[in-house]
């Protein structure tokens, strides 16, 4: 199973939005609405943001957004903050009953 | 609060054998699925393995199928990851979390480094 598809870094500056892209197939992302996201910081364990498609986790700030088209699944952070400056990773349930991460995103804050 | 604790990491040569312990606290183990997820130093997370949670089904990624076994004593609270023929790409930090293959991972243990070297 191939790791999905996300671009290799995104930035913006503090208080606009930006959005991250998640591209699988119709094995996967576009197969299912179990697509997850995360938020890992340096040395520290990833952090659920965002699952099945679009779902908050209690606790999660609202600027926090997820949302899925065919075969591609997006994060939008909004209100860009200086702690949103992190990894991102996707991930989504699979036809081989398994579940496979994106390749990640790092996220700048200019 | 749930808590899930690694142990049983260091260094190992290649086609060593080494477990992994995840002990865990804070909710109904016996009641959920457990997974282990991997990632190698400066790569991203890769899923490894999913166990349910009567043990009685399990996934395996197919870069550990036949090499790993993941298992769990309930009466323990304790879920496990038994690493045979490691190679040097099994090296990573290796994390326990709570949850099943749809990849919904709400709580992670703080990851434990496995390194295979000679």
């Amino acid at each position: 199973q191939s790791a999905l598809t996300q671009p290799a870094s995104v930035s913006g500056s503090p208080g606009q939005s930006i959005t991250i892209s998640c591209t699988g197939s119709s094995s996967d992302v576009g197969g299912y609405n179990y697509v997850s996201w995360y938020q890992q910081h340096p040395g520290k364990a990833p952090k659920l943001m965002i699952y099945d498609v679009s779902k908050r986790p209690s606790g999660v700030s609202n600027r926090f957004s997820g949302s899925k088209s065919g075969n591609t699944a997006s994060l939008t952070i909004s209100g860009l903050q200086a702690e949103d400056e992190a990894d991102y990773y996707c991930s989504s349930y699979t036809s081989r009953s398994t579940p496979v991460f994106g390749t990640g995103t790092k996220v700048t804050v200019l | 609060e749930v808590q899930l604790l690694e142990s049983g990491g260091g260094l190992v040569q290649p086609g060593g054998s080494l477990r992994l312990s995840c002990a865990a606290s804070g909710f109904a183990f016996s009641d959920d699925a457990m997974s282990w997820v991997r990632q190698a130093p400066g790569k991203g997370l890769e899923w490894v393995s999913s166990i349910s949670a009567s043990g009685g089904i399990t996934y395996y990624a197919d870069s550990v199928k036949g090499r790993f076994t993941i298992s769990r004593d309930n009466s323990r609270t304790t879920l496990y990851l038994q690493m045979n023929s490691l190679r040097a790409e099994d090296t990573a930090v290796y994390y326990c979390t709570k949850g099943w293959v749809d990849s919904n991972y709400l709580y992670w243990g703080q990851g434990i480094l496995v390194t295979v070297s000679s």
